[in-house]
């Protein structure tokens, strides 16, 4: 498809557990962010890439939180040893910033993650 | 100081209403600037783009205010549908022209 695309929609896991969250963003586009999102609360920046390097990743809650993007195209976001906190919605954005000065980012529906 | 600070609201208006946002950022040298809506569990889409100019459309009106480092919106006869969370979001050449979201401004319109 044409739009950014996130699997899992919905992922229930176990505390202690590993999950893997995938983003594909729009062909083309450079620019790829992740953010989460608690029921009722704003978006929390976690990383930015810029590419297949990272120049921001202060968002990171824990190093239990890592992300990585091959090929300048998909990124996966891996939470470890998943706590109840880490309950969100996970959502993945990209965007060409290289293209000219008004570039939107475009949002994926986004990974309802459920640590039980 | 946050990067891009919004007034979380939330603003809880009659319907025919007209209603303002501000944002404030905290990086002068950006260069791009958006209002995205969000409506509930559902992600972010771009509502309008923000120029030098100032913008229209239709019952919304963006502006940029440069001197004083903020970004405004108008929303006039507002409408039930207008209920959602605002957005402001700002580039910051830092890291390649990263964009930055606010935390949102929560908007009710009320029959």
């Amino acid at each position: 498809g044409a739009g950014v695309s996130q699997s899992p929609s919905n992922k229930v896991t176990e505390k202690g557990k590993d999950v893997e969250l995938r983003c594909d963003p729009i062909s083309g586009h450079t620019a790829l962010y992740w953010y989460r999102q608690s029921l009722g609360q704003g978006l929390e920046f976690l990383i930015y890439f810029q590419g297949n390097s990272a120049p921001d990743k202060s968002g990171l809650p824990s190093d239990r939180f890592s992300a990585e993007r091959t090929g300048g195209s998909v990124s996966t976001l891996t939470i470890q040893r998943t706590q109840q906190e880490d309950s969100a919605v996970y959502l993945c954005a990209s965007s060409s910033p290289l293209t000219g000065a008004n570039t939107e980012a475009f949002f994926g529906q986004g990974t309802r993650l459920t640590v039980v | 100081r946050k990067e891009v600070e919004q007034d979380p609201g939330p603003f809880n208006v009659p319907e025919g209403a007209t209603v303002a946002f501000n944002c404030t950022y905290s990086n002068s040298a950006s260069q791009s600037f958006f209002w995205y809506r969000q409506d509930c569990r559902k992600e972010p889409k771009l509502l309008m783009s923000v120029y030098s100019s100032g913008n229209e459309d239709g019952r919304f009106t963006a502006q940029l205010n440069r001197a004083s480092q903020y970004i405004s919106l108008l929303i006039r006869d507002s409408k039930l549908s207008d209920s959602a969370t605002y957005l402001c979001v700002v580039t910051f050449l830092e890291y390649g022209n990263k964009l930055v979201f606010g935390a949102g401004t929560i908007l009710r319109v009320k029959s």
